[in-house]
């Protein structure tokens, strides 16, 4: 089953601090693995998209790495700042019917604390 | 810049009641979806279009109707809304090829009682 499992479930940091984010997906075929910001009350907004090619990706503090091998993606967060609060969000591509279908995860909520 | 709209922003429905969702897209992309995003879940696809006058069913498609009405406009109908549907619903749009960003609207929030 194609599926997307992320964790912690959610997250308590102190500002300034960096912090990791897991997803572990059984997504096949792959296509790309995709991290969005989600704040609350707003739609997701995309941080990074890796083919399976791709290592690693940044995107100013964040940093993403993809391990195609082990089906392991990772979002680093650095120097963590009060707007950092939010929902990040792991999708993955699946190509499927002639059609690219997004898998998500349930997300990691992070809160940032001064 | 408006990217992809959708209206209304909150609704509260009475179970039987009918609404559509509006959803329009300024970026001249072909694919519109429609997600269903639920606590402690991740979106789950409702219906997409892959282009204009195409709809298809995601994953959880029962109890609502879609409508490609133009390559901007993707409005998503519940004939007769259900508590099961009370959710926050997000429109999003993308271009063409694999690795194109997806952009998403900024969510209806609909309570059925």
């Amino acid at each position: 089953k194609n599926q997307v499992e992320q964790s912690p479930q959610s997250l308590i940091i102190l500002e300034g601090k960096n912090c990791t984010l897991q997803c572990n997906y059984t997504v096949s075929p792959f296509s790309n693995l995709r991290w969005y910001k989600q704040d609350t009350g707003r739609g997701p907004v995309s941080l990074t998209i890796m083919t399976f090619s791709e290592n690693t990706k940044s995107n100013g503090r964040y940093t993403a790495t993809l391990d195609a091998d082990t089906k392991q993606s990772s979002l680093h967060i650095t120097a963590s700042q009060l707007s950092d609060s939010a929902s990040y969000i792991c999708v993955v591509t699946l190509f499927s019917g002639g059609y690219n279908k997004l898998i998500f995860g349930a997300g990691t909520r992070l809160a940032v604390h001064p | 810049n408006a990217g992809v709209t959708q209206t209304p922003k909150f609704q509260v429905l009475k179970t039987g009641q009918s609404m559509t969702l509006q959803c329009a897209q300024d970026m001249n992309h072909n694919s519109m979806y429609w997600y269903r995003q639920d606590p402690g879940m991740g979106l789950r696809l409702i219906y997409y279009s892959a282009s204009e006058g195409t709809t298809d069913k995601g994953e959880v498609p029962n109890g609502y109707n879609v409508s490609r009405l133009n390559k901007r406009e993707f409005s998503l109908r519940l004939e007769s809304a259900a508590p099961s549907q009370t959710s926050v619903y997000f429109c999003a749009s993308r271009g063409q090829g694999m690795n194109t960003e997806a952009f998403f609207g900024q969510g209806t929030r609909l309570t059925v009682v």
